[in-house]
């Protein structure tokens, strides 16, 4: 059955410092979105992005963030300059259609020092 | 404010001991209602998709049901490999996000 995947499964980072996350959604859907769940919290969503332009982002996707399809396949999560609570799993999600399910990878946990 | 609240935070069962879970939301022009399982340290796993009051779904021992304020997912006699924590979700109209409950913990004893 076709997956997101998502590497790394674990970026320890130093605050300030720049990072990628990278997604390789479902190969045929078309809607691609990150969220993040921080420990003991709920899944919280940060972006969607639809037709290589962000279509939603939320409050938290603030100008420290970015994301970008840089080929057919990669999504990544930018984060310029990380800070401490910065901290959290982040999931990548994809669907065929914005009225379809999406689909979780299983995550990179950022972990900021 | 989109709200989804879950209840109970955390459920035990004993092996074969059915129960349901519950989710609420505060939203008017509910577009989708979603469940999902989420196993320790792994992304949320797509269950069932509800669109209307009245609808049901139904997955093994699991079955999803839709009123206009709640959802329940009900477990029949449940295994210890049901054990993971149940997600709710919701999207609106005009808008793709996803809003998430906090989870209901579900442990299946032996």
């Amino acid at each position: 059955e076709p997956e997101v995947t998502q590497t790394p499964s674990h970026q320890v980072t130093q605050m300030g410092q720049e990072v990628i996350l990278r997604c390789v959604p479902i190969s045929n859907h078309l809607y691609f979105y990150w969220y993040r769940q921080i420990l003991g919290q709920k899944v919280e969503f940060l972006v969607s992005f639809y037709n290589n332009e962000i279509s939603e982002k939320s409050e938290i996707f603030d100008d420290q963030f970015s994301v970008e399809r840089p080929d057919g396949s990669n999504f990544t999560l930018k984060i310029r300059s990380t800070k401490l609570e910065d901290s959290a799993m982040y999931f990548c999600a994809s669907s065929s259609d914005s009225n379809q399910p999406q689909h979780f990878g299983d995550g990179t946990r950022l972990s900021i020092l | 404010e989109d709200q989804v609240t879950q209840s109970p935070e955390a459920l035990r069962l004993q092996e074969g001991e059915s129960s349901s879970l519950n989710c609420s939301y505060t939203v008017s022009g509910l577009r989708g209602l979603f469940w999902y399982r989420q196993d320790p340290g792994k992304g949320p796993e797509f269950l069932f998709t509800l669109y209307s009051a009245g609808e049901e779904k139904e997955k093994e021992r699991l079955k999803a049901t839709l009123t206009k304020k709640e959802s329940f997912l009900h477990i029949t006699a449940p295994k210890p490999e049901d054990s993971a924590t149940y997600l709710c979700a919701r999207s609106r109209g005009g808008s793709e996000k996803l809003v998430f409950g906090k989870g209901t913990k579900l442990t299946v004893n032996p």
